[in-house]
């Protein structure tokens, strides 16, 4: 696609249940990100992929958030049994080249999906 | 954990003038970028500098990096009230692959 695409813009859920979000990155991109922001906070890492190897999930706050990317092109972040502390913007961005070493460039950062546990 | 530092937190000026970000990060690096995030939409890459650069233009942007403090400055010169937003760095950890984010300057320009 022409940009970095994420679904759903808005999600409002109850404490406890699961919650999955897509990201549709730009087509061709080998890595993809996912971060947390808090308002007024700058963007928390969470993981990253390079095609559908995931090699850093070390942002992921629990066990209870995980993230897929099973053809290398859409993923799908997945918080499950859902608490209020959750409520947060949540970003994708993709990048043109494979991150690690002397390649991590530009990334390309979508909407964002904003969630709010009740 | 956070890998950059900006400063400062907030900032605001008048049309006209120049602004200046400061960004400190921890561990060594082989690129630092700056972003803008304009009311909660999403960021926007605006620079990329190298380990083996020490400033960079494009446009109206001048950036610096200088290795040996763990530093670098992004400025705005002739700022437009359409720069108001925050500005973040992020450099990649020692690995490479994770791209590590400042707590960001917000940057209010006024008419």
């Amino acid at each position: 696609g022409a940009g970095v695409s994420q679904s759903p813009r808005y999600k409002v859920t109850k404490r406890g249940q699961d919650v999955t979000l897509r990201c549709d990155p730009i087509s061709s991109h080998a890595t993809l990100y996912w971060y947390q922001q808090a308002l007024g906070q700058g963007p928390e890492f969470l993981t990253y992929f390079n095609y559908e190897a995931q090699p850093d999930k070390s942002g992921l706050p629990s066990d209870r958030f995980s993230a897929e990317r099973p053809e290398g092109s859409i993923s799908t972040l997945t918080i499950q049994r859902t608490e209020q502390r959750d409520s947060a913007m949540y970003r994708c961005a993709s990048s043109a080249g494979l991150a690690g070493g002397l390649n991590t460039g530009e990334l390309f950062f979508g909407e964002g999906s904003r969630l709010t546990v009740l | 954990s956070q890998q950059g530092e900006e400063d400062p937190q907030a900032l605001s000026i008048q049309e006209g003038e120049n602004a200046t970000m400061n960004c400190s990060y921890k561990t060594s690096i082989n690129n630092l970028q700056w972003y803008r995030q304009n009311s909660g939409r999403g960021l926007v890459h605006l620079i990329l500098i190298r380990s083996n650069e020490r400033e960079k233009h494009s446009g109206r942007l001048r950036v610096t990096l200088d290795t040996s403090k763990k530093s670098s400055s992004l400025l705005i010169t002739a700022s437009r009230a359409a720069d108001t937003a925050s500005y973040f760095c992020a450099s990649p950890n020692n690995q490479g692959g994770k791209l590590i984010f400042g707590q960001g300057t917000e940057l209010s320009v006024k008419p």
